[in-house]
């Protein structure tokens, strides 16, 4: 079974600060993606990344993709009160084809 | 376009029975799928479709039935509802750029509670 955990599970920190959440696996991806989801809603898609050692970046969000392709982390500079949410990251299995989701990480930025 | 619909939004159902959560969207996409989410296991996915008339098995099927008589609809049937399916279920559609990668887009969820 592939598995792509995520790190930390939780995360608190004032208003300005900035964090990194990371996402690792010992497979391979062709792609890989992250979402971000608010309470009572669904998840919805912030960036696709396919190439390793890619870098996209999303206003104060910066995506990576890792050279081997199993790994990716999301930096968020200067964290906002509305950065606060769920984020799931998820890989495209190379081997089926099929997405495979992390465990999420909870952010609270308070003000 | 309403994009992914869902409903209900809430349900509680009894031990062993069953009921369909229904899932809808108009964007034309031709995948479909379902996922639970529980606390601390991300997304999990249940079945898939890849068109009308075509649903496979994904990683927690058991349980669960789906049918795709048209593109638009995609419904999940709970065939007799057991405490191990509380949860809170997605539908998802998708769309596929030129460079084949997704845009996965995700309904608002049915929160269900089986006693």
């Amino acid at each position: 079974t592939q598995l792509l955990e995520q790190s930390p599970q939780f995360l608190s920190i004032q208003e300005g600060e900035n964090l990194t959440v990371y996402c690792n696996s010992s497979s391979v991806f062709s792609s890989l993606q992250w979402y971000r989801q608010e309470p009572g809603e669904g998840p919805v898609l912030l960036v696709t990344v396919v190439t390793g050692g890619e870098v996209k970046k999303l206003k104060r969000l910066t995506f990576q993709f890792g050279d081997a392709r199993k790994d990716s982390s999301l930096h968020i500079t200067a964290a906002q009160p509305g950065d606060t949410g769920l984020y799931l990251c998820a890989g495209r299995s190379s081997n089926t084809g099929k997405l495979i989701f992390g465990q999420g990480t909870t952010l609270q930025v308070k003000p | 376009n309403a994009g992914v619909t869902q409903t209900p939004k809430f349900q509680v159902l009894k031990t062993g029975q069953s009921m369909t959560l229904q899932c809808a969207q108009d964007m034309n996409h031709e995948y479909m799928s379902w996922y639970r989410q529980d606390p601390g296991m991300g997304l999990r996915l249940i079945h898939y479709s890849v068109g009308a008339g075509i649903t496979d098995q994904g990683e927690v099927p058991n349980g669960y039935n789906v049918s795709r008589s048209t593109t638009e609809d995609f419904p999940l049937r709970l065939l007799s509802a057991a405490p191990s399916q509380t949860s809170v279920y997605f539908c998802a559609s998708s769309s596929w750029t030129s460079a084949g990668t997704d845009t996965q887009y995700f309904g608002p969820g049915t929160r269900l509670t089986v006693l």
